[in-house]
């Protein structure tokens, strides 16, 4: 049981906007900033977003994100179909004096 | 190019350790945090281990500590991890990574980048 919390699916068509969440706490998520990381299948993770909603150089403006109290979404329009991968969440845990990661969300292009 | 190459990793028994090491390139290590961060097969994503650029703070999770201890040589740009007292539950891709953010605040760090793994099995 992972203690940030992600639907372990999602999907859409080629084209469409699909939205990831990512429900922590107080002691997480509420206090501290949200990353995500993109892994491709049979590769290793890349970082997405940072600091809630900045984006690397490279990463295309169609991925986004934001946090709002205890939650954080990554957004994605325009899916296209290498957009197929893991994406996971992950935040400082102040209680646990660590990092703590999502379960992790599969995103499917249908 | 910042490069990040994990080693190290192999068939252990249970009970027995390993030494993983993280070579890098393209950065000089001193000036970062680095992670350890692990991929049980066809599981998510799990934090392993994180340590400062002056190895003065370094935190462990829960399942690990006791058991594991994170190292860094800068002088050769190189990070480690010890394993000890290895379980089956410890059988997963390794993964270490830069920490990137706030100075003096590894809390705030995210991870960029990630090296491509290397798989521990520990199995009788």
């Amino acid at each position: 049981q992972s203690v940030l919390t992600q639907p372990p699916s999602a999907s859409g068509t080629p084209g469409q906007r699909v939205t990831i969440f990512c429900s922590g706490s107080s002691s997480n998520v509420g206090t501290n900033t949200v990353n995500w990381y993109q892994q491709l299948p049979g590769s290793a993770p890349k970082l997405l977003i940072y600091n809630n909603n900045q984006r690397p150089s490279g990463v295309p403006d169609r991925f986004s994100g934001s946090k709002s109290g205890t939650s954080a979404s990554l957004a994605i329009s325009g899916l296209q179909s290498e957009d197929e991968a893991d994406y996971y969440c992950a935040a400082w845990d102040d209680n646990l004096s660590g990092w703590v990661f999502g379960g992790g969300s599969k995103l499917t292009v249908l | 190019e910042i490069q990040l190459v994990e080693s190290g990793g192999g068939l252990v028994k249970p009970g027995g350790s390993l030494r993983l090491s993280c070579a890098v390139s393209g950065i000089t290590l001193r000036t970062y945090d680095m992670h350890w961060v692990r991929q049980a097969p066809g599981k998510g994503l799990e934090w392993v281990s994180s340590i400062s650029t002056g190895s003065s703070y370094i935190y462990y999770a829960d399942s690990v500590k006791g058991r594991f201890t994170i190292s860094r040589d800068n002088a050769r740009n190189s990070l480690y991890l010890q394993m000890n007292s290895l379980r089956a539950e410890d059988t997963a891709v390794y993964y270490c990574a830069r920490g990137v953010g706030v100075e003096a605040a590894i809390y705030l760090n995210w991870f960029d980048p990630w090296g491509q793994g290397t798989l521990v099995t520990v199995s009788s």
